[in-house]
């Protein structure tokens, strides 16, 4: 596709439950990038890969939250044991290399719902 | 930490008034600064970047300039339309890539 795609578009949950978002970064594009965007509040950082390396998981929240990139295309983040508190919009933005000189672009994002 | 802080909104306007959006950070170094949107329904799209001290980044009759010495990057447009209604973002990047963003400003423009 033209754009970053993310699936499911919305998710809802039972605490508790694991669950697993994924993203189609553009075609060809190095780095992929995870934020999480709590309701009226700015994304903010989750993890970062280059190709297929985790090269930044600093923002992960907690080691129930965990990513992987395996052929350097597709991404999967996974929650276990979700809570109320993970409930935000899950946002993957992909861009071109690993410079940082090169636009990132965002997908729609998952809604994701913890009841 | 690296921070952003940008003025609280939600901020009303009518058609063809003039806007400003207030951005300041806090880094170590001199960080590239952005703006992005989000309109209804749609991700973040790119607005405008400046990557080093009095750069002027523009788009779309948007206009942000770098000032190193007040640590801003405020958001202008000269003449907001309808279409202009939406949720604007300030980033920073950091070393490594990673985009560290302010709250959001919720703009509506009334016909």
């Amino acid at each position: 596709g033209a754009g970053v795609s993310q699936s499911p578009r919305y998710k809802v949950a039972k605490r508790g439950q694991d669950v697993a978002l994924r993203c189609d970064p553009i075609s060809g594009h190095v780095s992929l990038f995870w934020y999480q965007q709590a309701l009226g509040q700015g994304p903010e950082f989750l993890t970062y890969f280059q190709n297929e390396a985790q090269l930044d998981k600093s923002g992960l929240p907690s080691d129930r939250f965990f990513a992987e990139r395996p052929e350097g295309s597709v991404s999967t983040l996974k929650i276990q044991r979700t809570q109320q508190e993970d409930s935000a919009v899950y946002l993957c933005a992909s861009s071109l290399d690993g410079t940082g000189n090169t636009e990132a672009f965002f997908g729609q994002g998952t809604r994701l719902t913890v009841v | 930490g690296n921070s952003v802080t940008q003025m609280e909104g939600p901020v009303t306007l009518s058609e063809e008034a003039f806007l400003t959006i207030n951005c300041t950070y806090t880094a170590t170094g001199y960080p590239s600064l952005f703006w992005y949107v989000q309109y209804p329904g749609e991700g973040l799209q790119l607005l405008l970047k400046a990557t080093k001290a009095d750069d002027k980044g523009s788009n779309k009759g948007f206009e942000a300039t770098y000032r190193k010495e007040t640590t801003s990057f405020h958001l202008e447009k000269g003449s907001v339309q309808v279409s202009d209604s939406a949720v604007y973002f300030c980033a920073l990047r950091e070393y490594g890539n990673k985009l560290v963003f302010g709250a959001g400003t919720i703009l509506r423009v009334k016909s």
